[in-house]
């Protein structure tokens, strides 16, 4: 069963520090993996796309790293900042003689303090 | 460029109501998939269409119904509403045409209570 799984389900920081998030996936055949950004009622919005041969990705303070053989990404976020309070989705796709499909992640709730 | 509009929203209705929420895609995509999330949890796909046909389901009863129009944006249909049908609706499109790094947009969301 294609599955994605997030950890931890919450997190909690001080302005300032760094963390890391994780996504380990099930989806087979694999096609790319995505890592959004969602603020509490609003639409995810795209952090980073990575294939199958990619291992690091960065979009400015965020950085994604995939690991196909293990099955696992992690996405690390530098120097957080208050906005960067928000639930982060690990979204893992496949194709079939459909298109592509999405099998989302729960989402890592991660609050920054000041 | 406009990206994925959704309408309305925020609405209220009522046990056993119906509900249609519609989604204008990103210019250029022709593929529109529609995702529920309920609070604190991760999106859940209840349908794709891509020319103007429900192409893929989820798990989710016939109550769920949906439309694409030629000109791609959709519609999203739910009949005799449950309380548990209180969610954010996310629609999301991409284009059929992309390979394997195809974007998938979203839009702001619609956000329906069931009283």
């Amino acid at each position: 069963k294609n599955q994605v799984e997030q950890s931890p389900q919450s997190l909690i920081i001080l302005e300032g520090k760094n963390c890391t998030l994780q996504c380990n996936y099930t989806v087979s055949p694999f096609s790319n993996l995505r890592w959004y950004k969602q603020d509490t009622g609003r639409g995810p919005v795209s952090l980073t796309i990575m294939t199958f041969s990619e291992n690091t990705k960065s979009n400015g303070r965020y950085t994604a790293t995939l690991d196909a053989d293990t099955k696992q990404s992690s996405l690390h976020i530098t120097a957080s900042q208050l906005s960067d309070s928000a639930s982060y989705i690990c979204v893992v796709s496949f194709r079939d003689n459909y298109g592509q499909n999405f099998v989302f992640g729960p989402g890592t709730r991660l609050s920054v303090l000041p | 460029d406009a990206g994925v509009t959704q309408s309305p929203t925020h609405l209220i209705k009522t046990r056993g109501q119906q509900v249609t929420l519609r989604c204008s895609p990103k210019s250029g995509h022709d593929t529109v998939s529609w995702y529920q999330q309920a609070l604190g949890q991760g999106p859940q796909f209840i349908f794709q269409y891509y020319e103007e046909e429900e192409r893929q389901r989820g798990n989710f009863p016939d109550r769920f119904s949906g439309h694409q129009f030629p000109n791609y944006s959709s519609e999203l249909n739910v009949n005799a509403l449950l309380l548990g049908d209180s969610a954010l609706y996310l629609c999301a499109s991409s284009s059929s045409g992309q390979l394997n790094t195809g974007e998938l947009f979203f839009g702001e969301g619609s956000r329906l209570t069931v009283l």
